[in-house]
């Protein structure tokens, strides 16, 4: 049981390029969530998915897109990479409902 | 909008004692309470959760009270190790759907 597991784990980028943050969950669990992490400013929600085929925005979407084609796998894409993107990177999984979150390792992004 | 706020924002201890994390929330309709801990370049590891309807949730050394009415809950941790030198966050589930973080309190423990 592999929890949530994040790739790659260290990136770097030059604006403009595109990219996809994969994320992976095992626990079956319906609920998958993006966070990006930066310093003074704690953890704020980018989307979320309440199941397969279903997504919605968090606080900070822009510039950020997502899918749920499966249960297991929530992508993360960056359209046209920024400087204020340089963050890390979160997925979270949980069952539907008021349960515990589980986070992955995270992803440390670098924009130049 | 849902606003947590955690004090002290950093915190050092001789090893041994007991010391008290806390955590205030703006809106008192919330779903649940999680706690975590997040080492130096490392994911967040859950500590505890509790429930809207519970007040307190207790694993090992670290006790977790909520206190819904007045907005706050603290993270007690007892008999402290250098090992338990981290960030500790407080996060609310107010919507079903999102957590709002609180800005965390880093912790130091000196052997």
């Amino acid at each position: 049981n592999a929890g949530v597991t994040q790739t790659p784990k260290f990136q770097v980028l030059k604006t403009g390029q595109s990219m996809t943050l994969q994320c992976a969950q095992d626990m079956n669990h319906e609920y998958m969530s993006w966070y990006r992490q930066d310093p003074g400013m704690g953890l704020r929600l980018i989307h979320y998915s309440v199941g397969a085929g279903i997504t919605d925005q968090g606080e900070v979407p822009n510039g950020y897109n997502v899918s749920r084609s499966t249960t297991e796998d929530f992508p993360l894409r960056l359209l046209s990479a920024a400087p204020s993107q340089t963050s890390v990177y979160f997925c979270a999984s949980r069952e539907n409902g008021a349960y515990e979150q589980y986070f992955g390792p995270g992803t440390r992004l670098t924009v130049t | 909008k849902q606003e947590v706020t955690q004090i002290p924002a950093a915190l050092s201890v001789p090893e041994g004692e007991n010391l008290v994390l806390n955590c205030s929330f703006t809106d008192s309709a919330i779903y649940n309470l999680q706690w975590f801990r997040q080492d130096p370049g490392k994911g967040l590891t859950s500590l505890l959760l509790i429930q809207s309807s519970q007040r307190e949730q207790t694993s090992g050394r670290l006790n977790a009270s909520l206190d819904k009415s007045s907005g706050r809950s603290t993270l007690y941790i007892a008999a402290s190790q250098p090992g338990d030198s981290a960030t500790y966050l407080c996060a609310v589930n107010d919507a079903g759907n999102m957590l709002t973080f609180g800005g965390g309190t880093r912790l130091m423990v000196k052997p």
